[in-house]
């Protein structure tokens, strides 16, 4: 079982809808979550960092379940210039550096 | 430029060929990632730099990969006797310090076929 799961998609949205996006995670030690975006052979950005009181930046809501072990992306009014793949990835540890464990990405196409 | 910088970029090897792709971190960053992308899939970590110090290297495949980072600044990881399964693209992540919350800057990456 693979330590982050994804639904790969693809999410064909109409520009203007709300889409959400989901991923659970097996190592229950897990401390850090975050949402990264990639573009089509580009590398990889952080797009937003995950906490359990839930986040918002702009169109963007993260939230965080830990009991569950669940992670969630909701973008509103959704524009062609999301279309991308967006990577769930969980960082294991606390107090030092730590490798980032990624999701294989849920893959969003926004159509007009 | 200010970002982390790859090189090269791409790269074609024929099976059994030795390669070595760089990294330039950014300026002054302590910590250097190095991270495995197949087709269709997530970026998998393959080892992790302190300064010179390689702290995790739990990530990598076999022996036949090798990473250093003699000055703690440019990285370089090596591959040896390429086989097919390593075709991939390669990227390196740099972070300013140590901390959890310090976010993990990507470069471009190199993309490696192996024939």
């Amino acid at each position: 079982r693979k330590e982050v799961e994804q639904d790969p998609g693809p999410f064909n949205v109409p520009e203007g809808a709300t889409v959400a996006f989901n991923c659970t995670y097996s190592n229950s030690a897990s401390q850090s979550f975050f949402w990264y975006r990639q573009d089509c052979r580009k590398e990889p950005k952080l797009l937003m960092s995950v906490y359990s009181s839930g986040n918002e930046d702009g169109r963007f809501t993260a939230q965080l379940n830990r009991a569950s072990q669940y992670i969630s992306l909701l973008i509103r009014d959704s524009k062609l210039s999301d279309s991308a793949t967006y990577l769930c990835v969980v960082m294991p540890k606390t107090g030092t550096a730590s490798k980032l464990t990624f999701g294989t990405g849920t893959r969003l196409q926004v159509t007009l | 430029g200010a970002g982390v910088s790859q090189s090269p970029r791409y790269k074609v090897a024929k099976r059994g060929q030795d390669v070595a792709l760089r990294c330039d971190p950014i300026s002054g960053h302590v910590s250097l990632f190095w991270y495995q992308q197949a087709l269709g899939q997530g970026p998998e970590f393959l080892t992790y730099f302190q300064n010179e110090a390689q702290l995790d290297k739990s990530g990598l495949p076999s022996d036949r990969f090798f990473a250093e980072r003699p000055e703690g600044s440019v990285s370089t990881l090596k591959i040896q006797r390429t086989q097919q399964e390593d075709s991939a693209v390669y990227l390196c992540a740099s972070s300013f310090s140590v901390g959890v919350k310090d976010e993990q800057f990507f470069g471009p990456g190199t993309r490696l076929t192996v024939l």
